[in-house]
Order: structure tokens, then sequence, then C-alpha cells
């Protein structure tokens, strides 16, 4: 089955770190790039990190740079996104997805995870 | 970075009637425009890509139009499933650049 399962969400105090885990099965996961998108409650989609097929290429959002890394092991199927210096404003649900087509980074998503939820307060 | 703008935030329409949504661009995007539909607790599904190509599985009754700044999303004949939050979506090749909209709302009238 094509699926995208995100973990590692979970209940984290302002200034600490937390890292997300999708295992992604049932296609050739090192054929696509990746992305991390983000949901805070009540509010729209924001895209926040995306990584190449191989790993050699990493983009982020402003709100993001210099605090979160992405990042993938192709061996496993898996992408990563390590979050450090956590804000309140970080908190929503967080999805991977996959990118449609197999050429370049930037482009439109057909799978998706359910979600894992971060959530930032003391 | 390209922002990318929603309207209406709302949009209110009986069943059986057509919807149009609208999404505009800070600047071209080319046909380089995705619309998604979200249920509540629910993940984003693709609807639309380059613009104006369904995706695998999506009703003929959804179709997508425009290019450059201004795109549209129509539903031509609601059914009670399409009632969801609907979000347009750039994806800029160079630099590698993707922007969401805020998303429009679609209630039952």
């Amino acid at each position: 089955e094509v699926q995208l399962l995100e973990s590692g969400g979970g209940l984290v105090q302002p200034g600490g770190s937390l890292r997300l885990s999708c295992a992604a099965s049932g296609f050739t996961f090192s054929s696509y790039a990746m992305s991390w998108v983000r949901q805070a409650p009540g509010k729209g989609l924001e895209w926040v990190s995306a990584i190449s097929g191989s790993g050699g290429s990493t983009y982020y959002a402003d709100s993001v740079k210099g605090r979160f890394t992405i990042s993938r092991d192709n061996s496993k199927n898996t992408l990563y996104l390590q979050m450090n210096s956590l804000r309140a404003e970080d908190t929503a649900v967080y999805y991977c997805a996959k990118k449609a087509s197999e050429e370049g980074v930037s482009g439109y998503f057909d799978l998706w995870g359910r979600g894992t939820l971060v959530t930032v307060s003391s | 970075e390209i922002v990318m703008t929603q309207s209406p935030a709302t949009l209110s329409v009986s069943p059986g009637e057509r919807a149009t949504l609208s999404c505009r661009a800070s600047q071209s995007v080319s046909s380089n425009l995705a619309w998604y539909q979200q249920k509540p607790g629910q993940a984003p599904r693709l609807l639309i890509y380059g613009a104006s190509t369904r995706a695998t599985g999506i009703p003929a009754r959804f179709s997508g139009s425009g290019s450059g700044t201004e795109f549209t999303l129509t539903i031509s004949s609601l059914q009670s499933e399409d009632f969801a939050v609907y979000y347009c979506q750039q994806y800029n090749n160079w630099p590698p650049s993707i922007t969401f909209g805020q998303g429009t709302r679609l209630e039952i009238k």
C-alpha cells in the first residue's frame, strides 16, 4: 500500500527540540523529493521544508530557517525533521508530503500522511 | 516570496449549484498551480495540478482554469461531500518555492 506515516510529535517546552519521522511505503522513496507541511490549529497550510530525492538539496521556509533541519535515509525509506529552538508559533499538525513527479524539488503533492501534532507550551 | 491570496474566505452555496473559488498570485507562476480539498481531521487531497489537470480519481465536476496570476476552481454541481476547505498552492520551479493560499471554506447554504 502506498502510504506515509508520521511519528514523533508531542508536547515540548519553548526552546526545546523534537525530531519527527515519516515512514514511506509502496513507492520508490529515493526517486521523489519530499516536503514537510504544517497546519496550526484552525489555520491554513504552511510549507516548511523540502528535500531532493538524493538528499543533496534542502530548502526551508524563512520561518524555520536555521532552526529546523530536514533529512532522509533512503535505505530506511524514512524522512526526518529535526526541530530545535521551538516556539509557541511552531504548534501545528505536521504532515509529510510526496512530490508527485520525480523531477526537481518544487512541485505539487499527490500523497500526504495523516500528520503528527506538535505542541510547544510550558 | 510569492504570496497566494484566495477569495472569498467563506462561500455559501446550495447543493446542486455551482461554486467558483478564486486564487491570485503576487507574481506570475505560469501554470504551476494546484488545488487541494481538506475535510476536518483529514490530510489535504490533491484535486487539480498544472492549473487545469484533474488528479487521478477526481470527478469531472471539478475543473480548474487560469494562468499567470489569476486562477479559478469551479465545482459545477455541488454534492454534499464537496463541502470542505479548498487551498491553492503555487510551485515555482526555480528557485524552488512553494506557498499555499489561506484557504476558502465552502459551506452549505
